[in-house]
């Protein structure tokens, strides 16, 4: 069975410019998150997908990231225009649902350097 | 303020030995714990769950403990051998309302187990 996929990879900016990272979850995995990861730090989430309903975006800074999920599959997260500080890991992560029990499983990550 | 802490400092031991983990947080009430692994360009990988009503788990060469208490998991590692060598994150489990679960990463520990 594929894992969460990721792309792409890494990716170099300049500040100011946009950039978009996409994600594939694992088949039948209705819960997919993105989340945020600094050097030496825990992710955090950014937001959360239930479908393609966003159930909790409290922490994604919406003056310059966007998400979607269309037809709550593949996701896509956004940043208009980066800054220096957006250097860092985003991970997206998908389970089956959102519950106690429910393993979440992590792609490998997008690094993403601004210059 | 809310924190969770993990020893901030890389943990060295030799092979056989084992290695034990500390996770403490304040000012979080969790419902459950999750411990991860993560290497080097990674995503994390779920080890374990611990529900605030068990003490503790075993999973093969794992054992983690839950101390709602004293606020502190500790996460151990038997037989270490140096493939077990990695970032290890805890992740406190909260419920809220409607029972949306989110959880919370601490900043990991860095195990380095050696020959």
């Amino acid at each position: 069975e594929a894992g969460v996929v990721q792309s792409p990879r890494y990716k170099i900016i300049e500040k100011k410019q946009p950039v978009a990272f996409w994600c594939n979850p694992i088949s039948g995995h209705n819960t997919l998150y993105w989340y945020l990861q600094n050097l030496g730090q825990g992710p955090e989430l950014l937001i959360r997908y239930e479908n393609e309903e966003a159930v909790d975006d409290s922490q994604l800074p919406k003056d310059r990231f966007s998400a979607e999920r269309l037809k709550g599959v593949d996701s896509t997260l956004k940043i208009q225009p980066a800054e220096l500080g957006d250097s860092a890991v985003y991970l997206c992560a998908s389970s089956f649902g959102q519950g106690m029990d429910e393993t979440q499983y992590f792609g490998p990550g997008t690094r993403l350097l601004v210059l | 303020s809310q924190k969770i802490e993990q020893n901030s400092e890389a943990l060295n031991i030799q092979e056989g030995k084992t290695a034990t983990l500390t996770c403490n947080y304040t000012n979080y009430s969790p419902a459950y714990l999750q411990w991860y692994r993560q290497d080097p360009g990674r995503g994390p990988v779920f080890l374990l769950l611990i529900r605030e009503n068990e003490k503790e788990k075993r999973k093969e060469r794992l054992k983690v403990t839950f101390d709602t208490t004293l606020k502190q998991s500790l996460f151990h590692i038997t037989a270490s051998q140096p493939a077990d060598s990695a970032t290890y994150l805890c992740a406190l489990g909260l419920i809220f309302s409607g029972g949306y679960n989110k959880l919370i990463f601490g900043a990991g520990t860095r195990l380095a187990v050696h020959p």
